[in-house]
């Protein structure tokens, strides 16, 4: 079946760091693309999303680009702040269906 | 706008008992909801899909007879764990379809059930 697979974490970073958080997946036919954020004690917020080959969601400073060629969704930020430190998510869905999550990510950003 | 409210947000009960969790669109008629459970630092699982008027589909692995679910109106979807034991405990997250689109999810904030 469809699956997501996150880097291991934490990630710890300084801020104004570059974040790369990578995500690949395996599914058939065209799924759509997902980053949620969850912050602590909060639920998921969507992130970005991307919903063909080539299309790269952006939002917040955060960018992602869905790679068919090497079935990958990686979550950049150019320069980060102490309030990105949260954990996200990669995901994927098709047709309508419940969303499959990667493990998650935990983001810890140091002043 | 598509907004679900889950309460409550935590919860504490005794072995055996039953604890039931909701999860209400405020703003949009919710016909399918998704129920997720989460482990410490772990994914999100999904545990079944239910839709408006139908009975839940279960994913492989989830007992329906302990996790009762009900989506008997568009703005309620109702998880219930019954008899519910110390393995029970874990944080359990709604999430709603919102219109036709592939991609248009919100997600309630989650309850923490702790059983003792």
């Amino acid at each position: 079946g469809d699956s997501v697979t996150q880097m291991e974490g934490p990630v710890t970073l300084s801020e104004e760091a570059f974040l790369t958080i990578n995500c690949t997946y395996t599914a058939t036919g065209y799924p759509s693309l997902f980053w949620y954020v969850q912050y602590p004690g909060e639920g998921l917020q969507l992130l970005l999303k991307a919903t063909k080959a080539d299309d790269k969601g952006s939002n917040k400073g955060f960018e992602a680009t869905y790679r068919k060629e090497t079935t990958s969704f990686h979550l950049e930020k150019g320069s980060v702040q102490v309030s990105d430190s949260a954990v996200y998510f990669c995901a994927l869905n098709q047709a309508g269906t419940a969303l499959i999550f990667g493990k998650g990510t935990t983001l810890s950003v140091s002043s | 706008g598509a907004v679900v409210s889950q309460h409550p947000s935590r919860v504490i009960c005794k072995s055996g008992t039953s604890v039931k969790i909701e999860c209400r669109s405020l703003d949009f008629q919710a016909t399918t909801m998704f129920w997720y459970r989460q482990f410490p630092k772990q994914s999100l699982m999904l545990m079944a899909t239910s839709n408006e008027g139908s009975k839940a589909t279960y994913e492989q692995g989830v007992e329906k007879d302990k996790f009762l679910i009900n989506h008997a109106s568009l703005t309620l979807s109702t998880l219930t764990v019954t008899s519910a034991h110390p393995e029970d405990s874990s944080f359990y997250i709604c999430s709603a379809r919102v219109g036709l689109t592939n991609y248009g999810y919100t997600f309630g904030s989650g309850t923490r059930l702790t059983v003792v």
